[in-house]
């Protein structure tokens, strides 16, 4: 079965403070994996995705395949990171649909 | 450029009624989806179309949910007597051609069964 867990629901640091938001997930194979944010009253666009191995507004993540994880991590968060965000799964030869996470609320404060 | 646009923004129906959710997605995108998100929920997957055709409705949750995408472009996912477990916000999305090609997805339709 696909699955994508995100254990935290919220999540609140200051800013500067290194902030990382855990996904774990669980598929029988090889999926890619995304990250996606929702600012407030924004849409929900995609941040990065692993197959790209881009840096996006400092954010990274590594997939682990051991531990089957895709954390996502920034040194040092910005007061504009506050937002929601959902770890994505997509299976390859099929339709690429996305498996979602419940998401983790980000909350910076000053 | 535009993006995908999903009207309307809010729908507020009885339960038993129908109801037509409409998603224009991008110019150009082949691939579109929907999605279901209910509160406290990240999106859930309910059908994709390649082009004209259904290429995966394994999300559907019964036969009162349909979609169509006649000429490719325009989506109406319709649902047929709505119950109160149906309230949620239906989210489109459209892609390039699929496979990894990057998702945009719309502002979303807010309904609310009561």
């Amino acid at each position: 079965a696909q699955r994508v867990t995100q254990p935290e629901k919220l999540l609140s640091v200051f800013k500067g403070a290194p902030v990382e938001l855990k996904c774990n997930y669980s598929y029988s194979g090889s999926p890619e994996l995304f990250w996606y944010v929702q600012y407030s009253r924004q849409r929900l666009q995609l941040l990065l995705r692993h197959i790209s191995r881009e840096s996006i507004k400092g954010f990274t993540a590594d997939l682990n395949k051991g531990e089957t994880s895709f954390h996502l991590k920034k040194p040092f968060a910005q007061e504009e990171d506050s937002a929601m965000y959902y770890c994505a799964l997509s299976g390859k030869g099929g339709s690429e649909k996305l498996v979602f996470g419940k998401g983790t609320k980000l909350t910076v404060n000053p | 450029g535009a993006g995908v646009s999903q009207t309307p923004s809010n729908k507020v129906t009885e339960k038993g009624k129908y109801v037509e959710l409409r998603c224009d997605p991008i110019s150009g995108h082949t691939a579109l989806y929907w999605y279901r998100q209910s509160l406290g929920q990240g999106p859930e997957f309910l059908i994709y179309f390649q082009g004209t055709g259904a290429a995966d409705d394994s999300g559907l949750p019964n036969d009162r949910f349909f979609a169509v995408r006649p000429e490719g472009s325009v989506s109406t996912l319709k649902i047929q007597r709505t119950e109160r477990g149906d309230s949620a916000v239906y989210l489109c999305a459209s892609s390039l051609s699929g496979g990894y090609n990057e998702q945009f997805f719309g502002p979303g339709t807010r309904l609310t069964v009561l």
